[in-house]
């Protein structure tokens, strides 16, 4: 079945610093995969979603790059924010597999000052 | 626009007992989930609707959990009986199809004791 891996579940980095929170996913077919974020006492919500046409999909300063021979979906920044503290979910959407969305175990992100 | 909405916010129950958390999609998705969400395990799939047909009841969850779709804008979670484990915060979240945004409730914390 449809499967989302984050290896890390706890990132902790100086303001400033760049960001990188990994995503990997198992799938049969070809899905759309997500970034959700979480703000403390808040609801999960959209940050990313991957293109079909390969493009890559930026907000608020984060973006990340589906590649397929990987099966990864890595979210990155240039430079943290304090605001930028909060957890983070990947997640998959596969259309022709089942229609369910899969999120994996989240990635919290601490940034200090 | 109404978001999702959950009630209750909090349930504190004691174990063995029937509870019932409500959910109320956004109005025209046809998608329709039951998260549980916990620090170890992140958001693990409880249920999922598409157009009021279950397609999924979690597998593992199956027991003593039950999800209902009575009408495309309601939607219950019962667990029967509670268990101090099922302690979590459980989600319901709506979509308009498949690899489109998925939109969140605030949740229903949850406390078995």
């Amino acid at each position: 079945g449809d499967s989302v891996t984050q290896t890390e579940g706890l990132v902790t980095l100086t303001e400033g610093l760049p960001v990188m929170l990994n995503c990997t996913y198992q799938s049969t077919y070809s899905p759309f995969l997500f970034w959700y974020v979480q703000h403390l006492n808040e609801a999960p919500k959209l940050l990313l979603k991957s293109f079909t046409d390969n493009k890559r999909p930026e907000h608020q300063g984060f973006h990340a790059t589906l590649h397929k021979s990987s099966s990864s979906f890595h979210l990155q920044k240039s430079s943290a924010q304090l605001s930028d503290s909060a957890l983070y979910y990947c997640a998959l959407s596969d259309g022709t597999g089942g229609y369910k969305v899969v999120f994996g175990s989240g990635t919290r992100l601490l940034v200090s000052p | 626009d109404a978001g999702v909405t959950q009630t209750p916010r909090h349930e504190v129950a004691e174990k063995g007992q029937t509870i019932i958390l409500k959910c109320e999609p956004v109005s025209g998705h046809n998608d329709l989930f039951w998260y549980r969400q916990t620090k170890i395990q992140g958001l693990e799939l409880l249920s999922y609707f598409r157009s009021k047909s279950l397609m999924e009841d979690g597998g593992a969850f199956k027991d003593r959990f039950k999800a209902e779709m009575l009408n495309s804008s309601f939607s219950t979670l019962k667990i029967q009986p509670t268990e101090p484990k099922d302690s979590a915060v459980y989600l319901c979240a709506s979509s308009p199809g498949t690899g489109m945004e998925v939109f969140f409730g605030k949740g229903t914390r949850l406390t078995v004791v």
